[in-house]
């Protein structure tokens, strides 16, 4: 079996600032994926960034990027240069060989102008 | 933007109507699934298909049902509705391999 846990239910920032969401996750396997997707409100949910397990390079998309620590079980989420359109809810979600898709229960974030 | 689509996105039904929620993808996905979202809330996968004719049940128990006729289409029905079925309905897809989650913009269902 495979867990997601997000321990911020809602976080908010200030445009322009930084900020840093968490997620620790829990498998038996070795051989996994992790993502971040990210749901505007009423809008489709898309993938902001994903991370191989057996890469020790931590994953950058442009303004966001990945805190992988296999060892601990932490896949945090960093977005910089904070900007309005961030607003969203944020899935943290693991899958391992052969199994499904398992997300964590998300974070609401709020980008204050 | 990923090529799948959901319709309707809103629908607001009385009790006991027989609804069908429309997924067609053109990406060619043999894997599609369907998600129950409240609002705000974590994603429970109700439904998933690995191809045609295949069809297998989520982790969260749900009384709709669904079909796999074509590889492009995916819906997903409810018999006789009630307003604990009222949710949000995400549909997927993904290609071969570890490729990501392809969503469409979901059905907010409501009943009455």
């Amino acid at each position: 079996a495979q867990t997601v846990t997000q321990s911020q239910p809602e976080m908010s920032v200030q445009e322009a600032e930084t900020v840093t969401l968490s997620c620790t996750y829990d498998t038996s396997e070795n051989n996994y994926y992790l993502f971040w997707y990210k749901q505007p409100p009423s809008r489709q949910m898309i993938l902001v960034i994903r991370q191989e397990a057996y890469k020790q390079q931590n994953a950058t998309e442009n303004r966001f990027s990945v805190n992988f620590q296999k060892a601990a079980k932490s896949f945090s989420l960093k977005i910089s240069d904070s900007q309005l359109g961030d607003t969203a809810m944020y899935f943290c979600a693991i899958r391992a060989v052969g199994n499904m898709l398992t997300f964590g229960g998300g974070t609401r974030l709020m980008v204050k102008p | 933007e990923a090529d799948i689509y959901q319709t309707p996105r809103y629908l607001v039904i009385g009790t006991g109507k027989k609804i069908t929620l429309e997924c067609s993808q053109t990406m060619g996905h043999d894997k599609m699934y369907w998600y129950q979202q409240d609002p705000g809330m974590e994603l429970h996968l109700i439904h998933y298909s690995y191809g045609v004719n295949s069809t297998e049940k989520g982790d969260l128990s749900s009384e709709s049902t669904v079909s796999r006729i074509r590889t492009e289409h995916f819906p997903l029905t409810l018999e006789s509705a009630r307003p604990s079925h009222t949710s949000q309905y995400l549909c997927a897809s993904r290609p071969p391999g570890f490729g990501e989650l392809f969503f469409g913009e979901g059905s907010r269902l409501t009943v009455l």
